[in-house]
């Protein structure tokens, strides 16, 4: 059963813009959110990550809003560039087990 | 590279035959994750290890699967009697954070 939703599937931005990509959850029981970028033929790459007790986290471009009343999480990416171009997988696990994996969304920045 | 290394990077079997994946993790991480990843899909739990010991396994993993992680370094993952819906990705990864890049199995 999918535990993690996520949306859109895919996203096309220009370069400079704003990237948003949601995922809302269903085990309240989960502890630790994080985001993954992953490139074709590569494995997932941890990008950011976050705890229930904080509602927002931000390193460098990359920033994720957390609702915990609301069961959803978001990830932000600011001043996109081509670079960024890949697919993000949010994911949520409890006690660092069983992480449960979104769909994915494939970002395309358009130069 | 996240020095998480898997082997082989590809793996083309007929139905029916057994498999073997290896995952080597980062050395000094005791916490060691299979996954299966389909085309379009995030990433699908197995099983997980705590150094030596096999804590959590998934419904998806049939009787089929096996893992080992003898000295709880390394780890390996058999499929016997392959079937074509096993073709997938399956990744490895090391503390939940470091995934590695891999095994492509394709059963034809």
């Amino acid at each position: 059963q999918q535990q993690v939703k996520q949306s859109p599937q895919s996203l096309i931005v220009q370069k400079g813009g704003i990237s948003i990509i949601n995922c809302a959850y269903e085990n309240t029981a989960f502890d630790y959110f994080p985001w993954y970028q992953q490139f074709p033929g590569k494995g997932p790459a941890l990008l950011i990550a976050i705890r229930p007790d904080v509602s927002e986290k931000k390193e460098g471009r990359f920033t994720i809003s957390f609702n915990k009343s609301a069961k959803q999480f978001s990830l932000h990416i600011m001043d996109s560039q081509p670079g960024d171009s890949a697919t993000y997988f949010c994911a949520a696990s409890r006690n660092n087990n069983d992480m449960r994996f979104g769909a994915g969304t494939r970002l395309t920045v358009k130069p | 590279d996240t020095g998480v290394s898997q082997d082989p990077r590809h793996k083309i079997t007929k139905r029916g035959q057994n498999v073997t994946f290896r995952c080597d993790p980062i050395s000094e991480h005791n916490r060691l994750y299979w996954y299966r990843q389909t085309l379009g899909q995030g990433p699908e739990f197995l099983t997980y290890f705590q150094n030596e010991a096999q804590l959590e396994k998934s419904r998806l993993l049939s009787d089929r699967f096996s893992a080992e992680r003898p000295k709880g370094s390394f780890s390996t993952l058999e499929i016997q009697r392959t079937e074509q819906g096993d073709s997938a990705m399956y990744l490895c990864a090391s503390n939940e954070q470091f995934f590695g890049p891999g095994t492509r199995l394709t059963v034809l």
